[in-house]
């Protein structure tokens, strides 16, 4: 199985940080990388797609990068809506793995 | 509008099987992917595996292979998760999700709210 290894699994920021959430594979996954966010007692929304593709009605604050092994999610501006916790996940080998999570706190 | 409607919460017992649910509207149903996700309280989460209504194509994680089955009625446009014999570590909160693919990646757009299984003696 493919390991999706998150960083850091939580974090405290305050409305208009900047914030960077880090998720490294195991082995490549090309460009087969998506983004989550999950709020409590929610489903999980997707918000980037193939690294970097923005889902549609997805807020542009949002951006995806990386390649092969390594990728970041940040958040350009942190907004109060934003405060959730995110998931990558790799779909380039079944089992599709999430990373663990990185839960964003105020 | 594309929707997902999951079947509702259950409480059941140890040993006991359950079937759930998962209606899709708006789209058609057969031609996509439907993914089983599970999220434990407190934790992260799970792919469970997916099935392909259109094609009766069916992918399971080993982890779950063997301890669940999915199962879709394209005429209804519903998608199943079954077990045969519940245990407590089953107790979490199932999600399915749509997964449409482009460029050779797939992911999940579209979810389904969740649906809350319980099992305690």
């Amino acid at each position: 199985d493919i390991q999706m290894t998150q960083s850091p699994s939580s974090l405290s920021a305050s409305v208009g940080d900047r914030v960077t959430i880090t998720c490294r594979a195991s082995q490549s996954v090309l460009s087969y990388v998506n983004w989550y966010q999950q709020k409590p007692g929610q489903a999980p929304r997707l918000l980037i797609y193939t690294i970097s593709t923005l889902q549609s009605g997805v807020p542009s604050r949002f951006t995806g990068s990386g390649s092969e092994t390594d990728f970041t999610l940040t958040i350009s501006s942190l907004q109060p809506e934003d405060f959730a916790t995110y998931y990558c996940q790799q779909s380039y080998s079944i089992p599709l793995t999430f990373g663990g999570g990185t839960k964003v706190e105020i | 509008e594309v929707q997902l409607v999951q079947s509702g919460a259950e409480l059941k017992k140890p040993g006991e099987s359950l079937k759930i649910s998962c209606t899709g509207s708006g789209y058609t149903f057969s031609n996509f992917w439907i993914a089983w996700v599970r999220h434990v309280p407190g934790k992260g989460l799970e792919w469970m595996g997916m099935i392909h209504p259109g094609k009766s194509d069916l992918r399971y994680s080993p982890s779950f292979e063997g301890q669940v089955t999915m199962s879709a009625d394209k005429s209804l446009a519903t998608a199943y998760l079954k077990w045969s014999s519940l245990k407590a570590s089953d107790t979490a909160v199932y999600y399915c999700a749509r997964r449409p693919c482009s460029g050779g990646n797939c992911y999940s757009d579209f979810w389904g709210q969740g649906a809350l299984i319980s099992v305690s003696s």
